[in-house]
């Protein structure tokens, strides 16, 4: 019963340097996003997908790519790292979207130096 | 656009005192508002949700009403406990979406 699964849990990049956070789910859940949450600011919405093969722009898009080829994962990957990037990425899914409730990872920490 | 404003913490409480953190939204059409719980290092949780207009929503002793003409959806609770400590978040969807707009979050702590 493991729910959604992100890794890794803490992460350290220099500036410019590209990397992918990974975000699994067991739950068969058509929707999943991914948030990043910084101080003063709650959760804004960085990508989304209603199902595989589909992804969509969310609040805060920039420096960030993300695809849909299974279900069960959709990956984060930054292609340059920037200092404004720091921050606690959290990933999120949900049976169908909609008003579905989210259901969230436990977060990867990221440090851009 | 959609958007929830929420009060800013944070909130320090003495053990089985009355909570109430404040939530007011923005949103076009009609939406389902929530209510999520973080404790330390981990993710958010759904506390409660509401989906029509004076819906009621409650769990664990949490309470919220969907009041559509305040555009209000505040958290209460009777007596809190030390295990309530936690940021607390307060988000709504459209259902014509597929966006939640968070709060920025309400830090709470409960004393003994």
């Amino acid at each position: 019963n493991a729910g959604v699964t992100q890794t890794p849990k803490f992460q350290v990049l220099k500036t410019g340097q590209s990397m992918t956070l990974q975000c699994a789910q067991d739950m068969n859940h058509e929707y999943m996003s991914w948030y990043r949450q910084d101080p003063g600011m709650g959760l804004r919405l960085i990508h989304y997908s209603v199902g595989a093969g589909i992804t969509d722009q969310g609040e805060v898009p920039n420096g960030y790519n993300v695809s849909r080829s299974t279900t069960e994962d959709f990956p984060l990957r930054l292609l340059s790292a920037a200092p404004s990037q720091t921050s606690v990425y959290f990933c999120a899914s949900s049976y169908r979207g909609g008003i579905e409730p989210l259901h969230f990872g436990n977060g990867t920490r990221l440090t851009v130096t | 656009g959609d958007s929830v404003t929420q009060m800013e913490g944070p909130v320090t409480l003495s053990e089985e005192a009355f909570l109430t953190i404040n939530c007011t939204y923005t949103a076009t059409g009609y939406p389902s508002l929530f209510w999520y719980v973080q404790y330390p290092g981990e993710g958010l949780q759904l506390l409660l949700k509401a989906t029509k207009a004076d819906d009621k929503g409650s769990n664990k002793g949490f309470e919220a009403t969907y009041r559509k003409e305040t555009t209000s959806f505040h958290l209460e609770k009777g007596s809190v406990q030390v295990s309530d400590s936690a940021v607390y978040f307060c988000a709504l969807t459209s259902n014509t979406g597929n966006q939640f707009y968070f709060g920025t979050g309400t830090s709470l702590t409960v004393i003994p």
